[in-house]
């Protein structure tokens, strides 16, 4: 079975602070999601990345950064945590498989409040 | 990237078949359909996707119509465990990304 872990199910964060939300997945996959759920607006893509040391922006990326230094690791980083990024924040990773199917598996979620 | 419509809520008494429909009207020849559920508090999980071909596995079957305009998830034998926020997903064309819409959520009942 895949398996995606996330380095904390709660975290509560003060604005203004540097805060890191690991990802790491079991299963080798080049592909690696990072995504925000919030009532009302449903899963949104903060960024993606495709392959070690590469990144792209995904539909909002504003405040966020992120590191993929191995291939089993995706960090989302938030260099200075405001208030509006209170949300839950899943990571998820996939392959590329057959008939470029791409069936990805999530993280159990972080929930982040900045206070 | 094609759009999807899904009815926001549905119910299903237990140990019937739920039925669960979606749109995709502008989806295009090399897009994939894809399904997730999301039980509360925790991440989505994949349950099936098809191109073209109605599709089966141990979860559910996917069936899409010959035109590809619309689909629908059936779960043959619905469990109190089945409640959950039912996503229809049409692949990103260039890139592996989902576009998440807000779902059904599929109410089972007793």
């Amino acid at each position: 079975d895949v398996k995606v872990t996330q380095s904390s199910r709660y975290l509560v964060k003060r604005t203004g602070e540097k805060v890191f939300l690991e990802c790491v997945q079991d299963m080798d996959h080049e592909n690696m999601f990072w995504y925000r759920q919030d009532p009302g607006l449903g899963l949104r893509l903060i960024y993606f990345s495709y392959d070690v040391k590469m990144k792209e922006k995904g539909d909002i990326p504003e405040g966020y950064s992120v590191s993929r230094e191995k291939k089993e690791r995706f960090s989302l980083i938030l260099e200075s945590a405001s208030t509006n990024q209170t949300s839950m924040y899943l990571c998820a990773s996939s392959s590329v498989g057959g008939q470029g199917a791409y069936e990805q598996y999530f993280g159990p979620g972080t929930r982040l409040t900045v206070t | 990237d094609a759009k999807t419509t899904q009815p926001p809520s549905m119910d299903c008494a237990e140990g019937r078949a739920a039925n669960l429909p979606c749109n995709h009207s502008t989806i295009s020849g090399n897009e994939y359909v894809y399904w997730y559920r999301q039980i509360h508090s925790q991440g989505p999980q994949y349950i099936i996707h098809g191109l073209k071909n109605n599709e089966t596995n141990e979860m559910a079957s996917l069936i899409i119509t010959e035109d590809r305009k619309s689909s629908t998830l059936i779960l043959p034998h619905a469990t109190l465990r089945d409640t959950a926020v039912y996503y229809c997903i049409v692949r990103g064309r260039n890139t592996g990304k989902l576009i998440f819409g807000q779902g059904t959520t599929l109410q089972v009942k007793p």
